[in-house]
């Protein structure tokens, strides 16, 4: 069946210092993914997805992930995070199964300190 | 222009009874999505519209729920029977077509639901 993994449920960084949140997932065919982000009190924004083509995708806020087909990961980075960064992000898979299903990881609370 | 709505944003309720959740998606959105984000969980998909076809109901939890969505426009969720574990937040997003996933989900804001 199709999953997405985010071992991590909460992550610390300090205000300045690189971030990695890490993403792995289970699906047979090429993956369609995606990062969110969740801002307290907001709804979900998309960051950035991976579809084809270059492996390493930018996004907004800068962001980037990296698609490893031989590690089944998408993981999400960002070189120095600020503190607005703080909120809930989620790792997605697209699936198409005649129409198009979503289905989503858990999140990694991202908490950021000063 | 307008994003997607969903009300009441906030709703409180016996167990029991039975709550409608309404969703207005993004004008010209032809895919219409419900999830339910329980406390520490990630979203749980629910179901999903494209256009007339048949819904894909395939995450619906139980037979106590149920949507429609009228005019391929609002959708409304509906719990009957409310139990405690339906205490969470649904969320609904568009997309300008579900059969393609060039095209982005737009979520709302989403609706509290707790169930007493």
């Amino acid at each position: 069946a199709q999953s997405v993994t985010q071992p991590d449920i909460h992550i610390t960084v300090s205000e300045g210092a690189s971030l990695e949140l890490r993403c792995n997932y289970s699906y047979g065919a090429t993956p369609y993914l995606f990062w969110y982000v969740q801002s307290p009190g907001q709804g979900l924004q998309l960051l950035l997805k991976y579809f084809s083509g270059d492996t390493l995708v930018q996004g907004i806020k800068g962001f980037e992930a990296e698609f490893k087909r031989s590690q089944s990961s998408f993981n999400l980075r960002k070189p120095s995070v600020h503190w607005s960064d703080a909120a809930e992000y989620f790792c997605a898979v697209g699936l198409n199964t005649g129409g198009f299903k979503t289905i989503f990881g858990a999140g990694t609370r991202l908490f950021v300190k000063a | 222009g307008a994003g997607v709505s969903q009300s009441p944003s906030n709703k409180v309720t016996e167990k029991g009874k039975d709550v409608e959740l309404r969703c207005d998606p993004i004008s010209g959105h032809t895919a219409l999505y419900w999830y339910r984000q329980s406390l520490g969980q990630g979203l749980e998909f629910l179901i999903y519209f494209q256009g007339n076809s048949a819904p894909d109901k395939s995450g619906l939890p139980s037979d106590r729920f149920s949507a429609e969505r009228t005019g391929g426009s609002v959708s409304t969720l509906t719990i009957q029977r409310t139990q405690q574990e339906d205490s969470a937040v649904y969320l609904c997003a568009s997309s300008l077509s579900g059969t393609s996933a060039y095209n982005e989900q737009f979520f709302g804001p989403g609706t509290r639901l707790t169930v007493l």
